[in-house]
């Protein structure tokens, strides 16, 4: 499976804009960049996905490189609800085999909220 | 409302004990997944389904067993020969592999 990077945590105050990174440089081109986030003590949770063009929608934005090979997502406005582990996941929907619908969970970021 | 249920949220059990977590989805979801999470860890894929009667192995199935008799249940048991079973265990459904997963609330784990 392609890798990911992302930071180990990130700060940010409530009602700004907060912008995670993720780099995947080897990704391949039927690699979904999907992000998730997960709360403490719950399951996670999805946030957005997209191939090449950016993509919006009501939790969020994500900004994909030209390249491919970086991605951001973005809050718009930080709560303290977004305080979570925001996961950056390359998916091939093509795979076969015991690849098959896998999502591969790195450390993630922790994001903090302060108010 | 749809979703995806876990029971029990806690669950304490002696050493040598089998134990089956339960996982229910009313998605209508064909395929179902069983991830473990250790503390500061991602998750990793224990077994899943893509259909009803069917599953397969993920990354570290040893010392686990599934079932999947019902679309809509998805049980997992947690054997005495998994050496290490104190985790937070989390179930999930998508409509097909390729979709977007969503999870249930977890249970989490201690062998005492």
């Amino acid at each position: 499976d392609a890798k990911t990077t992302q930071p180990n945590s990130m700060e940010s105050n409530e009602e700004e804009p907060v912008h995670l990174p993720c780099n995947h440089s080897t990704i391949s081109g039927t690699d979904y960049i999907h992000w998730y986030r997960q709360l403490p003590s719950q399951g996670p949770e999805y946030v957005i996905h997209g191939l090449t063009s950016n993509v919006n929608n009501r939790m969020a934005s994500l900004a994909i490189a030209e390249d491919r090979k970086s991605s951001t997502l973005i809050l718009h406005r930080a709560t303290l609800r977004d305080a979570a582990v925001y996961y950056c996941i390359l998916r091939d929907v093509n795979a076969g085999g015991t690849s098959y619908g896998k999502l591969t969970f790195g450390q993630g970021t922790i994001l903090t909220v302060h108010p | 409302d749809g979703g995806i249920t876990q029971s029990p949220k806690y669950l304490f059990r002696k050493e040598g004990q089998n134990v089956t977590l339960s996982c229910e989805q009313n998605l209508n979801h064909d395929a179902m997944y069983w991830y473990r999470q250790d503390p500061g860890q991602g998750l990793r894929l224990i077994y899943y389904s893509q259909i009803v009667n069917d599953f397969q192995k993920g990354d570290i199935a040893e010392g686990y067993s599934v079932s999947r008799e019902k679309k809509e249940s998805f049980p997992l048991t947690v054997t005495s020969a998994q050496k290490n079973p104190t985790a937070f265990y989390l179930c999930a459904s998508s409509m097909t592999g390729a979709d977007t997963q969503y999870f249930g609330p977890g249970t989490r784990l201690t062998v005492l």
